[in-house]
């Protein structure tokens, strides 16, 4: 079956230090991989893809996300974190095709980032 | 701002009632997807329609249809609602790759 984990529930970090935050997947084929951010009471903001290319990909407000095939992740990291980061991050997967399929979502990391 | 809209904002209604949720896709996007999220399921992928056509179905439930007009905005029709179907309804709609979600309705059964 294919599906992505996310297996932190919560990631707690201190402002100014760097973030990573964790995504591995299951599914067949080679899939276009995405990070979507969501803030309280508002709806999912994309972050950034990776379809094909360099492994490293450069996303919104400072975020990158670095794909690794042999692991079959793609962890989201950022250098500097902001009291402002603080929120629910979600990866998500489409399988090979991708455009115009759905997304399957993991469930979900708490980002807390501490002033 | 994604640039898709949906109404209502908010929904409480009672257990046996039905309701219908709107989306409004990008400008020029022929897609359009329906996605629950809950505390227990998670964020769930309903059902897709291209361009009026019904695409892809997730796990929606037998209650639940939609439907996608010539003008491409979708409407999610939730009937002999429960409890268990409160929940955040996001509709989505896509470019080449990305998709891009709407604010969502809070759909909360009494």
């Amino acid at each position: 079956a294919q599906s992505v984990a996310q297996p932190e529930d919560q990631v707690n970090v201190a402002e100014g230090n760097p973030l990573t935050v964790k995504c591995t997947y299951s599914v067949s084929g080679n899939p276009y991989l995405f990070w979507y951010v969501q803030y309280p009471n508002r709806g999912l903001q994309f972050l950034l893809k990776y379809i094909t290319g360099d492994n490293l990909v450069k996303g919104s407000y400072g975020f990158e996300a670095e794909f690794n095939k042999s692991q079959t992740s793609f962890h989201l990291k950022k250098p500097s974190a902001l009291v402002s980061d603080s929120a629910l991050y979600f990866c998500a997967v489409t399988p090979t095709g991708g455009g115009y399929n759905k997304l399957i979502f993991g469930a979900g990391t708490r980002l807390a980032v501490h002033p | 701002d994604s640039g898709v809209t949906q109404t209502p904002k908010h929904l409480i209604t009672a257990t046996g009632q039905r309701v219908t949720l709107r989306c409004s896709p990008r400008s020029g996007d022929l897609s359009v997807y329906w996605y629950q999220q809950s505390l227990d399921q998670g964020l769930q992928f309903l059902i897709q329609y291209y361009n009026g056509e019904e695409r892809a179905k997730g796990n929606i439930l037998e209650r639940f249809s939609a439907q996608q007009f010539p003008d491409l905005h979708s409407e999610l029709n939730l009937s002999s609602l429960e409890l268990g179907d409160s929940a955040l309804y996001f509709c989505a709609s896509s470019g080449d790759n990305e998709q891009f979600f709407g604010p969502g309705t809070r759909l909360t059964v009494l």
